[in-house]
């Protein structure tokens, strides 16, 4: 069984489009997350959320909008589809709120997104 | 907000070299994390470290908090760990703070 799943894994919409991407974790964490990584590889946070509330939002347009239905899922709903929003987005889980405890952080596949 | 180095950005070597790649950061930390993603896009996780030494298989991970300094290192290279390796650090937020990777290259 996978542990951090994310949907769809390829993308490809037009701009002005609203798109979704989704994420389950089965481990049982209590926090969960959102990156980007741009062309250039480099990754950084977008979104953090520990037991459905959220905890982090890193300087993200609000065009990005995170749910979080139950806290084993954390989904990311994008408007109105830019083409600087074309990236890789990893989806990560990990069991507790970060900097009291060390604990390992779980990455899913990665959604390619692309904006055309 | 912290800063965190990796050195060097591009590495190619022969089958069975020392591989060292570095990390520095600039504020204290909670844990350092070393990742790895292969060519197909997937992230996984090798190493998390507070303090001293992990070793796994033929890698090797250490770290001095005095120094804010942490080393990744593969004995006996193959070709098969090109990949790009990101250094990746946990402070007082809870997401993580990411190195620009190193790409690394083992050729036969």
């Amino acid at each position: 069984d996978t542990a951090v799943s994310q949907t769809p894994k390829y993308l490809v919409t037009q701009m002005g489009n609203d798109k979704s991407i989704k994420c389950e974790q089965n481990l049982g964490h209590d926090t969960m997350y959102w990156y980007k990584q741009d062309s250039k590889k480099f990754l950084k946070i977008m979104f953090s959320y520990n037991n459905k509330e959220l905890i982090i939002n890193e300087t993200v347009p609000n065009r990005f909008s995170p749910k979080s239905p139950d806290k084993a899922h954390l989904n990311l709903h994008i408007n109105s589809l830019e083409l600087g929003d074309s990236a890789v987005y990893f989806c990560a889980s990990s069991p507790n709120r970060g900097h009291r405890l060390n604990t390992e952080a779980f990455f899913g596949q990665g959604t390619r997104l692309t904006v055309v | 907000k912290n800063e965190v180095e990796q050195s060097p950005q591009n590495l190619t070597a022969q089958e069975g070299e020392f591989i060292t790649i570095n990390c520095s950061y600039s504020v204290g930390i909670s844990a350092l994390h070393w990742l790895q993603q292969h060519p197909g896009g997937g992230i996984v996780s090798l190493f998390m470290l507070s303090s001293g030494k992990k070793k796994h298989g033929r890698l090797i991970a250490t770290i001095n908090i005095q120094e804010k300094h942490s080393s990744l290192h593969i004995t006996a290279s193959h070709p098969r760990d090109s990949a790009v390796y990101i250094c990746a650090v946990r402070g007082g937020a809870d997401g993580l703070t990411f190195g620009k990777g190193t790409h690394l290259i083992i050729q036969p």
